[in-house]
């Protein structure tokens, strides 16, 4: 199974907004409202942001949201933070329960 | 509180096989699915499989079907992933996920990684 499909990376100044994409295929992506997004800081283990496409878990800002069209699900990040400056990887269940991830986005706050 | 706590740090040969351990505490070991995942230097993070920790069901991604192995003990509240005929590319961080309980499949909780470096 390939690799979902992201933008190496994307950069903002504090207070814009950013959107980072993540394109699968019909056999992930568009078949499952099951697209979970994470966001990782150096030396650290991933942090669920979003799931089931555009959930929040408690304790996560609201400046963090999700969608999809199609094979392609988003995270728009707006009023952008230093804090914010981070990798972050999609991520889809697939076929016979089976997870594929994006190949990861730098994003880099101005 | 939920806590994935991992092995610590291993230095394999080429060819050789790495066992790593995730045990789980506050919350019932065998309701939730452990996944693993690993993470090269400066690279993607990569799904490896999972392990329903009530049935000891398995699913191996293809990439490593024949050479990865996981296993549980209930009564331990442990996960190990076994990773045989080590390469130079399986150099990683390797982290144990927990399942979020229901149909969400994702990630709520990770493990803090541990690193397999395997040189010669």
């Amino acid at each position: 199974q390939s690799a979902l499909t992201q933008p190496a990376s994307v950069s903002g100044s504090p207070g814009q907004s950013i959107t980072i994409s993540c394109t699968g295929t019909s056999s992930d992506v568009g078949s499952y409202d099951l697209v979970s997004w994470y966001q990782q800081h150096p030396g650290k283990a991933p942090k669920v942001i979003i799931y089931e496409v555009n959930k929040r878990p408690s304790g996560v800002s609201n400046r963090f949201s999700g969608s999809k069209s199609g094979n392609t699900a988003s995270l728009t990040i707006s009023g952008l933070q230093a804090e914010d400056e981070a990798d972050y990887y999609c991520c889809s269940y697939g076929e016979s329960a089976s997870r594929v991830f994006g190949g990861g986005t730098r994003l880099t706050v101005l | 509180q939920v806590q994935l706590v991992q092995s610590g740090a291993e230095v394999k040969k080429p060819g050789a096989s790495v066992k790593v351990s995730c045990k789980a505490s506050g919350y019932t070991f065998t309701t939730y699915a452990i996944h693993w995942l690993r993470q090269a230097p400066g690279q993607r993070l990569e799904w490896m499989g999972w392990i329903n920790c009530g049935n000891g069901i398995t699913k191996y991604s293809q990439s490593f079907q024949g050479r990865v192995t996981f296993t549980r003990d209930t009564s331990a509240r442990i996960s190990h992933i076994e990773l045989s005929s080590l390469r130079f590319e399986d150099t990683a961080v390797y982290y144990c996920a927990r399942e979020a309980g229901g149909a969400t499949k994702y990630f709520d909780y990770w493990g803090q990684g541990a690193l397999v470096s395997v040189s010669s």
